[in-house]
């Protein structure tokens, strides 16, 4: 247990429909990461934010998804009208500045 | 971001050293290099990480040459549980951080 807690661990849903994913960081983490990873690949970047600021997004990141970090701690990740492409792992990393990544167990998303 | 380049997959034997090279040939004067763990349904857990020459830690050491445009992360006297995805990173440690992660290297320890 690295203390990035995740949930849900799995979710399946069907085609279309919302899905919403958290991240719960260890506590003097400011900055916090999502990750999506495909069977056979590394983790791919999706987004990033220091305390609450969103600075960073990747091109990845479809306007069907958004994520929030409301007051610096805990983050929601969330894809609308899910499709079949979606099904990943999603990933969630934190760390303090100039230290390492503490990564979650991740959200397995099945879409059918 | 510098790319970096690992072998695809490894073998290796329990009880044996286990030596994996990643090159990082455009790596930046103020990137480090670190490596990563990736067990099947689970994160990615943190290894080790250097800037130049020699680092050891309870779990593996990491080499690295002077023109820092490799690494090698060495595993000692790997068990089965050893048998995992292994992920080499380089980047700066200040400022944004974001984690650029290629396909790794599959490491499979047999009896």
């Amino acid at each position: 247990d690295t203390g990035v807690s995740q949930d849900p661990r799995h979710k399946i849903t069907k085609r279309g429909q919302n899905v919403t994913f958290r991240c719960d960081p260890i506590s003097e983490h400011n900055r916090l990461y999502w990750y999506r990873q495909t069977l056979g690949q590394g983790p791919e970047f999706l987004t990033y934010f220091q305390n609450e600021a969103q600075l960073e997004k990747s091109r990845l990141l479809s306007d069907r998804f958004s994520a929030e970090r409301p007051k610096g701690s805990f983050s929601t990740l969330e894809i609308q009208r899910t499709e079949q492409g979606d099904s990943a792992m999603y990933l969630c990393a934190t760390r303090r500045s100039n230290t390492e990544a503490f990564f979650g167990q991740g959200t397995r998303l099945t879409v059918v | 971001l510098a790319k970096t380049t690992q072998p695809i997959s490894m073998d290796s034997y329990e009880g044996q050293e286990v030596n994996i090279t990643c090159s990082h040939n455009n790596i930046a004067t103020n990137d480090y290099i670190t490596w990563y763990q990736q067990f099947p349904s689970q994160g990615p857990r943190f290894i080790i990480q250097g800037y130049k020459t020699k680092v050891t830690n309870e779990v593996a050491s990491l080499f690295i040459p002077a023109d820092r445009k490799s690494s090698t992360l060495s595993l000692p006297r790997v068990s089965l549980s050893d048998t995992a995805v292994y992920y080499c990173l380089v980047g700066a440690i200040t400022g944004f951080q974001k984690l650029v992660f290629g396909t790794g290297t599959r490491l499979l320890v047999s009896p």
